[in-house]
C-alpha cells in the first residue's frame, strides 16, 4: 500500500460545477499537505499548501485536512476548461522532507 | 519572473549511448532536485542537491550521475541508456531543502530508441 492514495480518475465534469479531488495517507506524522497541478507534458506546479486541519482558501479552490481521518480535499468551486489537469497531493515526508508523491487525479472539465 | 531552465527539451538517444541533462534553478534557490516521470505516472525523485552537496538520494540507478556545480546549475548523467529510461525529466528547486514548495521545469523528454 502506497504512503499516499489517490483515484487516478479520470473525473469528468461540465463546467461550472464543484469538484472534490480526495485524498488519503496512511502516515500520521505528515505535518502539511501540498497539492500540485500538473498540465499535460508539463511540470508540476504548486496549488497550494496546508498545515493543519481545516480549511485554507485561495480564490476558487479550498483545501480541507482532516488528520483524524487522514483524509485531503480540494475543492474547486466554479470549474474551468482549464482546470483540466492532473492533481497530485504531496506530503512532504517527516524525515527528510521529500514529497511523497499520490499518483494524481486526472481532471477534466467539459465546457 | 525568473523560472527553473532545462535543457534540452527532448533528446532522442540510441540504446547504450549517454546523455547530459542540464537545470538552472531560480536565482537564490539552493536545493535543486531530479525526478523522473513515466507516461501516467507520479513524479519519482532520483537524487537532490543542497548548497552543491548531495543532499539525498532517492531510485536514480547506478548508471546516473549528478552534480550541483558552483553557480548552483545542476547536470544529470546518464550512461548506457535503456529503452525503459525513457521519460520526462524534471528539475525543481526551492528556497530551502526543508519545505515541500518546489518550483519545476518544463522539462526534458528523452527518447530512447
Amino acid at each position: 500500500q502506497k504512503e499516499v492514495e489517490q483515484d487516478p480518475g479520470p473525473l469528468s465534469v461540465p463546467e461550472g460545477a464543484i469538484v472534490s479531488l480526495n485524498c488519503t495517507y496512511s502516515n500520521s506524522a505528515f505535518q502539511y499537505f501540498m497539492w500540485y497541478r500538473q498540465y499535460s507534458r508539463k511540470g508540476p506546479e504548486l496549488l497550494m499548501y496546508t498545515y493543519s486541519s481545516g480549511n485554507k482558501e485561495d480564490g476558487r479552490f479550498t483545501a480541507q485536512v482532516d488528520k483524524s481521518s487522514k483524509y485531503i480535499s480540494l475543492f474547486i468551486r466554479d470549474s474551468q476548461p482549464s482546470d483540466s489537469a492532473t492533481y497530485l497531493c504531496a506530503p512532504p515526508s517527516d524525515s527528510n522532507y521529500q514529497l511523497i508523491w499520490g499518483a494524481g487525479t486526472k481532471l477534466i472539465i467539459k465546457p | 519572473a525568473a523560472g527553473v531552465i532545462q535543457s534540452p527539451r527532448h533528446l532522442i538517444k540510441e540504446k547504450r549511448e549517454t546523455a547530459t541533462l542540464k537545470c538552472y534553478p531560480i536565482p537564490r534557490h539552493d536545493t535543486v532536485y531530479w525526478y523522473q516521470q513515466g507516461p501516467g505516472q507520479d513524479p519519482q525523485f532520483l537524487i537532490s542537491f543542497y548548497e552543491k552537496m548531495q543532499s539525498d538520494k532517492g531510485s536514480i540507478p547506478d548508471r546516473f550521475s549528478a552534480q550541483q556545480f558552483s553557480d548552483y546549475h545542476s547536470e544529470l548523467n546518464m550512461s548506457s541508456l535503456e529503452l525503459g529510461d525513457s521519460a520526462l525529466y524534471f528539475c525543481a528547486s526551492s528556497l530551502s531543502p526543508n519545505t515541500g514548495e518546489l518550483f519545476f521545469g518544463e522539462g526534458s523528454r528523452l527518447t530512447v530508441l
